[in-house]
């Protein structure tokens, strides 16, 4: 497609329920990286993808979050059991695999309730 | 720990004249830096980048400067234009020849007035 996409854009849960977020990356774009932005904070990476493959899981917060990539495009981020500390915009990129200048969706904005 | 830090959450500069962002980082294994702009309800878009190697690069009305020694770089936009008006990130990597993580700052709120 001509950009990343993020499906939902928005989703309202209740804590203690599973979410999963859709990210579409860019066709052709290898790297994949999901980050999330709390209220007045920065951008925390949470996990960067090539191809399949999950080289750099290191900033997943806890055992409830997980994501896969499939066919080397779509990835799903999942959080399981939310807990209001979750509550953020998740941000996906993607880039060419030398690229540093990743192209970012526009998010989804999660809030646990 | 914060290894990058924009300790200026937000700049107010007149249209027309220089805006001034700055970013200091605390890894020396950083060797690649780069800055994005927000908007409101978008992800972050890239703008411009350095490498270690170099201390400037420029693109248009945006400049790069990076003092290695000081661990610090900056943004600098000139002339300033309402449309600059966003929430700027830097950020930064190793550089290994392949993407991987960036570790970004908090950002810093820009406002170009008129």
């Amino acid at each position: 497609g001509a950009g990343v996409s993020q499906s939902p854009s928005n989703k309202v849960t209740e804590k203690g329920k599973d979410v999963e977020l859709r990210c579409d990356p860019i066709s052709g774009h290898t790297a994949l990286y999901w980050y999330r932005q709390s209220l007045g904070q920065g951008l925390e990476f949470l996990i960067y993808f090539q191809g399949n493959s999950a080289p750099d899981k290191s900033g997943l917060p806890s055992d409830r979050f997980s994501a896969e990539r499939t066919g080397g495009s779509v990835s799903t981020l999942t959080i399981q059991r939310t807990q209001q500390e979750d509550s953020a915009v998740y941000l996906c990129a993607s880039s060419l695999p030398w690229d540093y200048g990743y192209t970012f969706g526009s998010g989804t904005r999660l809030t646990v309730v | 720990d914060q290894q990058v830090k924009q300790n200026s959450p937000s700049l107010s500069v007149q249209e027309g004249r220089i805006s001034i962002l700055n970013c200091d980082y605390t890894n020396s294994m950083f060797d690649y830096f780069l800055w994005y702009k927000k908007y409101p309800a978008e992800g972050p878009t890239f703008l411009i980048s350095i490498s270690s190697i170099k201390d400037k690069n420029e693109d248009g009305r945006f400049t790069v400067f990076l003092n290695k020694s000081a661990k610090h770089l900056s943004l600098h936009i000139v002339p300033s234009q309402p449309g600059d008006s966003a929430v700027y990130f830097c950020a930064a990597s190793p550089f290994t020849g392949t993407a991987s993580k960036l570790t970004f700052g908090t950002g810093t709120r820009l406002q170009v007035t008129l």
